[in-house]
């Protein structure tokens, strides 16, 4: 089964109102996540990594103010795109570890659709 | 971060073994080799890693080069579930653990 679970799987939202992505770690507790943005045709791109109890460390590019991000227990990271736009529509996917010798799980990501 | 090489596309029939190679010669110690792949509109499934010795699982194969320049995945008996894209990926374990995706390969399977 899914160890790694994200909600919603995919959401419509008007321009310019803000969309909370969770996710959630199911089997194990993960001090670091990862949130990734995948556009169409295209790779997954790293947005930033979620640290409980501390600060995302984010991409080059990828703007800390429009996509919060909160860690704030060791199985719950959440994103949440701010003031959102159509171009901010895209596949968004998150990701854990239970450590870092071990693989990564990826949740099953969320279609994010901004009219 | 130490990258990585993959073809394009491979195609395969349905029931044959795949081989898909992975070029990554800056790779360093601390390096562990991913495997995931992605089907459409679906998060990355983790397919295996290894770190110098050759590795088998329930669902594939990888086998490592001496040097660790390079490795393949081996899908032994492709079916239509396994068409996807698969992509090998780099995680260093110490300085960086987060894992990077480049272009993959696109993996079709013929009935």
């Amino acid at each position: 089964g899914a160890v790694v679970s994200q909600h919603p799987s995919w959401v419509i939202c008007k321009s310019g109102t803000s969309v909370k992505i969770e996710c959630r770690s199911l089997d194990f507790q993960a001090t670091t996540m990862f949130w990734y943005r995948q556009f169409p045709k295209q790779s997954l791109m790293l947005m930033a990594t979620s640290n409980e109890g501390s600060k995302a460390t984010y991409e080059q590019g990828v703007e800390k103010d429009k996509f919060l991000i909160n860690h704030a227990s060791l199985t719950l990271s959440t994103l949440t795109v701010t003031s959102a736009h159509p171009e901010d529509s895209s596949f968004y996917i998150c990701s854990a570890s239970k450590d870092r010798d071990s693989p990564l799980h990826f949740g099953n990501g969320t279609r994010l659709t901004v009219t | 971060d130490a990258k990585t090489t993959q073809p394009n596309s491979m195609e395969s029939n349905e029931e044959e073994p795949v081989h898909l190679p992975c070029n990554h010669s800056t790779i360093s110690g601390t390096d562990y080799i991913h495997w995931y792949r992605q089907l459409p509109s679906q998060g990355p499934e983790y397919v295996i890693h290894g770190l110098t010795s050759n590795v088998n699982n329930r669902m594939a194969s990888l086998a490592i080069a001496e040097d660790r320049k390079s490795s393949t995945l081996i899908l032994h008996r492709a079916t239509l579930r396994d068409a996807a894209v698969y992509y090998c990926i780099l995680r260093d374990t110490i300085n960086d653990y987060k894992l990077s995706f480049g272009a993959g390969t696109t993996v079709t399977v013929r009935a």
